[in-house]
C-alpha cells in the first residue's frame, strides 16, 4: 500500500527566514507524482507545487522548492523568505496513474512576524 | 469559470438522518473524488471515479455512497448519519489520476456535523 507520512505535526518560522518540511512516501511504483498542497484558513487547497517521479530536476514554483530524493523516497518543501500569508496547513500527496491521490496529515505552519 | 463547486458549506444533521452533498465541476475533468479531512489525520478518501459510469471505493467507504452518471456532478450521499461522519467533505477533480495539466481542483469544502 501507498503511504505519505509527515513527521513534522508543526512548525515555525520567522518572516523572511527559510523553512524546510519533510515529507516521505513509500511505493513500489516507478511512475508518480508528487504535490504539496496549501490549506489556510479558508479552508481552501492550493496546489503550490509538484514533481513528476521521472524528472530528476527539482521543481521551484517562485520562493518555493522541493528537493526530491526518489532513493530515498524522500520530497521535502522549502519556502524560501517566508511571508506571514504562509500560514497555513501544508499537505503533501501522491498519485500513481491508476489511481487515488494520497495525503500525509499535513503540517501546521506558521509564520511570525 | 466556477472549477469545483461544492454546496452546501455547512451542515448539521440529526443521528439517523440522509442527505446528499453536491460536487459539479465544468472543467471536464474524468477523475473526481471525496475526501473527508479530520484533525490530524490529513485528508483520506471515500470515492473516486475515473469516469461516467464507474465508481470505485477509497480507504473509507463506509457509510457513503455515490454514483457518477454524467461527467460534471458526482454525488456524495450518506444514507444513515452517525456522529463518526462528522467532518470537512471536500470533493476534487482531475484531468486524470495523474494529476497532470493543473493538478487537483479542489472544491471549497462542506463542513458536516451530526449531533
Amino acid at each position: 500500500a501507498q503511504t505519505v507520512t509527515q513527521s513534522q505535526p508543526e512548525m515555525s518560522v520567522q518572516e523572511a527566514e527559510t523553512v524546510t518540511l519533510s515529507c516521505t512516501y513509500d511505493t513500489s511504483e516507478s511512475n508518480y507524482y508528487l504535490f504539496w498542497y496549501k490549506q489556510p484558513p479558508s479552508r481552501q487547497m492550493i496546489l503550490v507545487i509538484r514533481q513528476e517521479a521521472y524528472k530528476q530536476q527539482n521543481a521551484t514554483e517562485n520562493r518555493f522548492s522541493v528537493n526530491f530524493q526518489k532513493a530515498a523516497k524522500s520530497f521535502s518543501l522549502k519556502i524560501s523568505d517566508s511571508q506571514l500569508g504562509d500560514t497555513a496547513m501544508y499537505f503533501c500527496a501522491f498519485s500513481t496513474n491508476t489511481d487515488k491521490l494520497i495525503f500525509g496529515t499535513g503540517t501546521r505552519l506558521q509564520v511570525f512576524p | 469559470n466556477a472549477g469545483v463547486t461544492q454546496t452546501p458549506k455547512f451542515q448539521v444533521l440529526k443521528t439517523g438522518q440522509s442527505m446528499t452533498l453536491q460536487c459539479a465541476q465544468d472543467m471536464n475533468h474524468e477523475y473526481m473524488s471525496w475526501y473527508r479531512q479530520d484533525p490530524g489525520m490529513g485528508l483520506r478518501l471515500i470515492h473516486y471515479s475515473v469516469g461516467a459510469g464507474i465508481t470505485d471505493q477509497g480507504e473509507v467507504p463506509n457509510g457513503y455512497n455515490v454514483s457518477r452518471s454524467t461527467t460534471e456532478d458526482f454525488p456524495l450521499r450518506l444514507l444513515s448519519a452517525a456522529p463518526s461522519q462528522t467532518s470537512v467533505y471536500f470533493c476534487a477533480s482531475s484531468y486524470s489520476a495523474w494529476g497532470v495539466g493543473g493538478g487537483y481542483t479542489f472544491g471549497s469544502g462542506t463542513r458536516l456535523t451530526v449531533v
